[in-house]
C-alpha cells in the first residue's frame, strides 16, 4: 500500500529564512507525489508534482520538492518564507487500486514569523 | 474555465439527521472524488465516481453514499448522522488518466453535528 509520513506537525520560521517541510513516502511501485497547501478555513491547492520526469519539481510560489528514491523522500524547500506561507501542508501521494485516488499524510503547520 | 465549487459552504445538523452536499466539477473533468477531513487530520478518501457509477471507496459505511450526474456534478448524502461526522467534505474532481494524476479541490462544505 501507498503511503506518506510527514516528519515533523508543525514548523516554525522566520519570514525571509529558508523553509524545509519533509516528508517520507511509502510505494510498492513508482510513485506520483504532490504537496498540497491549504489556507485557513480554504479548500487545497496543488503546490507541485512529481510524476516520474525530472526529480527536481518547481511550484507556485517559489516552493520545490526533490524525490530522491534511495531515500524514498520529497522534501518540500522555499528559500525564503513570507508571512503568506504561513498555511498547512499535505504530502500526498497517488495510490492506484483499479482507480485513482490520493492518500494525505497527517499535514505539517507552517508558522512564520516577523 | 471554471474551478470546482461546493455548496453549501456551512451546515448544522442534529445526530440522526441525513444530509447532501453538493458539488461541481471543473469543466471537462469527468471524475470525481469525496473526502472528509476531521479537525487536525488529513482528508480521507471516501469514494469516487466516474461517468455516473461509483468505481472506488475508502473505509466508509454505506450510510455514506453518492451520485454523479451526465453535467459530472455530484452529491454525497450522510444518512443517521453521528456526532463523528462533524468534519469538512471536499469534493474533488479530476481527468480519467493516468498521465494527469492530481486533483483539484473544491473549497469544502462545513459539516457540525449537534
Amino acid at each position: 500500500a501507498q503511503s506518506v509520513t510527514q516528519l515533523d506537525s508543525h514548523v516554525s520560521v522566520s519570514e525571509g529564512t529558508p523553509v524545509l517541510l519533509r516528508c517520507n513516502y511509502s510505494s510498492s511501485y513508482s510513485p506520483s507525489l504532490f504537496w498540497y497547501v491549504q489556507h485557513p478555513n480554504k479548500g487545497l491547492q496543488l503546490l507541485l508534482k512529481y510524476t516520474s520526469a525530472a526529480t527536481l519539481v518547481k511550484g507556485i510560489n517559489g516552493f520545490e520538492a526533490e524525490f530522491k528514491k534511495s531515500e524514498t523522500s520529497f522534501h518540500l524547500t522555499k528559500p525564503s518564507a513570507h508571512m503568506s506561507d504561513a498555511a498547512e501542508y499535505f504530502c500526498v501521494v497517488r495510490t492506484l487500486v483499479g482507480y485513482s485516488t490520493l492518500t494525505f499524510g497527517k499535514g505539517t503547520m507552517l508558522l512564520v514569523s516577523p | 474555465e471554471t474551478g470546482v465549487t461546493q455548496s453549501p459552504t456551512h451546515l448544522i445538523k442534529t445526530r440522526g439527521q441525513q444530509v447532501t452536499l453538493r458539488c461541481s466539477s471543473q469543466s471537462g473533468h469527468n471524475t470525481v472524488s469525496w473526502y472528509q477531513q476531521a479537525l487536525g487530520q488529513g482528508p480521507q478518501f471516501i469514494f469516487q465516481y466516474y461517468r455516473e457509477e461509483e468505481n472506488g471507496r475508502g473505509n466508509f459505511p454505506p450510510r455514506f453514499s453518492g451520485l454523479q450526474f451526465p453535467n459530472y456534478s455530484s452529491e454525497l448524502n450522510v444518512n443517521a448522522l453521528e456526532l463523528d461526522d462533524s468534519a469538512l467534505y471536499l469534493c474533488a474532481s479530476s481527468f480519467e488518466n493516468p498521465n494527469i494524476p492530481e486533483q483539484f479541490f473544491g473549497p469544502g462544505t462545513r459539516l457540525t453535528v449537534l
